[in-house]
């Protein structure tokens, strides 16, 4: 009974490439993340939906588009994946400005 | 743009030390929550903290905020291996959804 899913928990691919990952959440939130966590750990919001709408859009190239068909799953698909994009990416939700929940990550190498 | 910082960057204690974690914000913040990440995992909430001056304690671990709402802290009496992890603090600003989290503290527990 996993609260907060993503898929795939790991993700080695060339440059240039184009990549999704998934997420889905069984709490009933109506608010989900996208956070990338470099390798000095710092955790940056990327993206935020607020029952299937855009709320939060940071400093992002738009090589990066979310999309959520659904207020239960924020998926994250990158575009001509670059070294730089290598990181472990998190997606969260939360009730409101309540905890937040994060899945166990997706940690994405670019070779 | 608005910034959290924590100090310190990492702290190595032996078992039964007490370890304690600040977290400074450039802007006056709505609430704090504090996060914990195990080495290879995901952060998990810890608690939160709404108003000024509030402190509160769960077992070993001791949370305050700030009379001004614009820092933190986080102190745990006599550490165990177990607490080994980077602690985040986070922060809202108003009633913005966007939670912006710390730099993190590591905290390294020997025997």
């Amino acid at each position: 009974d996993t609260a907060v899913s993503q898929t795939p928990k790991y993700l080695v691919t060339q440059m240039g490439n184009d990549k999704s990952i998934k997420c889905e959440q069984n709490l009933g939130h109506d608010t989900m993340y996208w956070y990338k966590q470099d390798s000095k750990k710092f955790l940056k919001i990327m993206f935020s939906y607020n029952n299937k709408e855009l709320i939060i859009n940071e400093t992002v190239p738009n090589r990066f588009s979310p999309k959520s068909p659904d207020k239960a799953h924020l998926n994250l698909h990158i575009n001509s994946l670059e070294l730089g994009d290598s990181a472990v990416y998190f997606c969260a939700s939360s009730q409101d400005l309540d905890e937040q929940y994060f899945g166990p990550g997706t940690r994405l190498t670019v070779t | 743009g608005q910034q959290v910082m924590q100090i310190p960057q990492y702290q190595h204690v032996q078992e039964g030390e007490d370890f304690t974690t600040y977290c400074n914000s450039s802007t006056t913040l709505s609430n704090i929550q504090w996060y914990k990440q195990r080495p290879g995992g995901h952060p998990v909430f810890l608690i939160q903290l709404v108003k000024s001056g509030e402190v509160k304690k769960q077992k070993r671990l001791t949370f305050q905020f700030g009379e001004a709402k614009k820092n933190s802290s986080l102190h745990i009496t006599a550490t165990q291996t177990t607490d080994v992890g980077t602690y985040f603090c986070a922060g809202h600003t108003g009633t913005a959804s966007k939670l912006t989290f710390g730099t993190g503290t590591r905290l390294q527990v020997t025997l």
